[in-house]
């Protein structure tokens, strides 16, 4: 599986936009880029999704590298709900690359 | 409805025990998964089920064992756990040969005493 490194822990004021960065160098023409996000005490939720064009959507925006080899997940006004793990996994297209495989992710503080 | 609905939410068993997790969707999906949660680590994949089959188990102990019985269902028996076992299991679902999102439970929480 193709691998994605993220920070450990990322901090915001609230109400200001926050960027997490998510490298993954190794990504196949064929891996679309997903985010998801995991609450205290919650499953895992999904955010956003994308293959090569940024996306948009209510809950955040995906800007990815044009190499692919990097994309940023874009929150445009932190709020303390948005306090979580957020991960970035590459989801393959093939074979048994249709799940999941959660990387350690990055834990968003924010603050008021 | 795009909800996973995992029961129960929480279960305590003894290592001599025998119990069952179950999830449930209807949405559709024809992929099912189960994965296992310890504290502050990320979620690690178990089992994948795709159209009811058993298509990947990743080297899981035979402790656990997966059954699809139908579309919407999918559980988790377990037999003579260890401490060591107990963490939050999730279950999620996705449509499958597409790379669209999946959904996930709210997971059961096991404690093996």
């Amino acid at each position: 599986d193709a691998k994605t490194t993220q920070p450990n822990s990322m901090e915001s004021n609230e109400e200001e936009p926050v960027h997490l960065p998510c490298n993954h160098s190794t990504i196949s023409g064929t891996d679309y880029i997903h985010w998801y996000r995991q609450l205290p005490s919650q499953g895992p939720e999904y955010v956003i999704h994308g293959l090569t064009s940024n996306v948009n959507n209510r809950m955040a925006s995906l800007a990815i590298a044009e190499d692919r080899k990097s994309s940023t997940l874009i929150l445009h006004r932190a709020t303390l709900r948005d306090a979580a793990v957020y991960y970035c996994i590459l989801r393959a297209t093939g074979g048994s690359g249709y799940a999941l495989n959660f990387g350690k992710g990055t834990s968003l503080l924010v603050t008021p | 409805d795009t909800e996973v609905t995992q029961t129960p939410k929480h279960l305590v068993m003894g290592m001599t025990n025998k119990k069952s997790l179950k999830c449930e969707q209807h949405m559709g999906h024809r992929a099912m998964y189960w994965y296992k949660q310890k504290a502050k680590k990320p979620p690690e994949l178990m089992f994948v089920y795709s159209y009811e089959k058993l298509s990947i188990n990743e080297s899981v102990p035979s402790r656990f064992s997966p059954e699809c019985p139908n579309s919407s269902l999918l559980n988790l028996h377990l037999h003579a756990l260890q401490p060591e076992d107990s963490a939050l299991y999730l279950c999620a679902s996705s449509r499958w040969g597409t790379a669209g999102e999946a959904f996930f439970g709210q997971g059961t929480r096991l404690t093996v005493v």
